[in-house]
């Protein structure tokens, strides 16, 4: 099935460490989004590219890059995380920016933890 | 700002009760309003659209721009009915996504 796989499901890392999560889509869709979701919160969104364009959120930490190297993927690299960095991390995605009128595409998510 | 409000952080029914899963929206523009659905262990996935005017799985949505509200509705609440709801609005140029903080449905038997 075409669809949006996150690796991993679980990530556990140390402060400070750098960690990347990875989101993969067979949907060719042109859009890709990072959120994240802190317990009992809302997805917050961090960052979008429209094919090789990146966008990112005005509130959205230094700390927090994207790298989209293709169509395919795309990656979240966490510098250094710190405890408060701790979430569930979601990428989804869309065709062109008809997210907005059909909906979004979502992963599993990967939830990490910082130690 | 643009904002989604779910007051209800937990609805808790019994089977073959109503549901009315509450949302409401601050925005400038005319918005486009979604729910979304996550059953437990599964990704997020769009429930329903407020332009498509559809029923999905029973629920329904009406936007009410005057209340600036868009609750979900299900006249007779189903045991898999039991999951987080999230309520979005979809705003800017880019048709960002704007989330609440979501409603966990518990249905009884």
């Amino acid at each position: 099935d075409a669809m949006v796989i996150q690796n991993p499901r679980y990530q556990v890392t140390q402060f400070g460490k750098p960690v990347t999560l990875s989101c993969s889509q067979t949907l060719n869709h042109n859009v890709m989004y990072w959120y994240q979701q802190k317990s009992s919160q809302a997805p917050k969104l961090l960052f979008h590219y429209y094919d090789k364009d990146f966008n990112n959120e005005a509130d959205t930490p230094d700390n927090f890059q994207s790298r989209r190297p293709n169509t395919s993927f795309c990656f979240l690299d966490i510098r250094s995380p710190g405890l408060g960095d701790a979430a569930m991390y979601l990428c989804a995605t869309s065709r062109d920016f008809q997210g907005g009128l059909l909906g979004y595409t979502f992963g599993s998510g990967t939830r990490l933890t910082v130690v | 700002a643009q904002r989604v409000t779910q007051p209800e952080k937990l609805l808790s029914v019994f089977k073959g009760a109503p549901v009315e899963l509450k949302c409401n929206y601050s925005y400038s523009g005319s918005p486009e309003l979604f729910w979304y659905v996550q059953y437990s262990r599964q990704r997020l996935q769009l429930l329903l659209r407020h332009i498509s005017r559809e029923s999905i799985k029973g629920f329904t949505a009406d936007l009410n721009k005057g209340e600036t509200s868009f609750h979900l509705k299900k006249p007779f609440a189903q045991e898999e009915d039991s999951a987080m709801y999230y309520c979005a609005l979809s705003s800017g140029g880019y048709n960002k996504l704007i989330f609440g903080a979501g409603t966990r449905l518990a249905v009884h038997p």
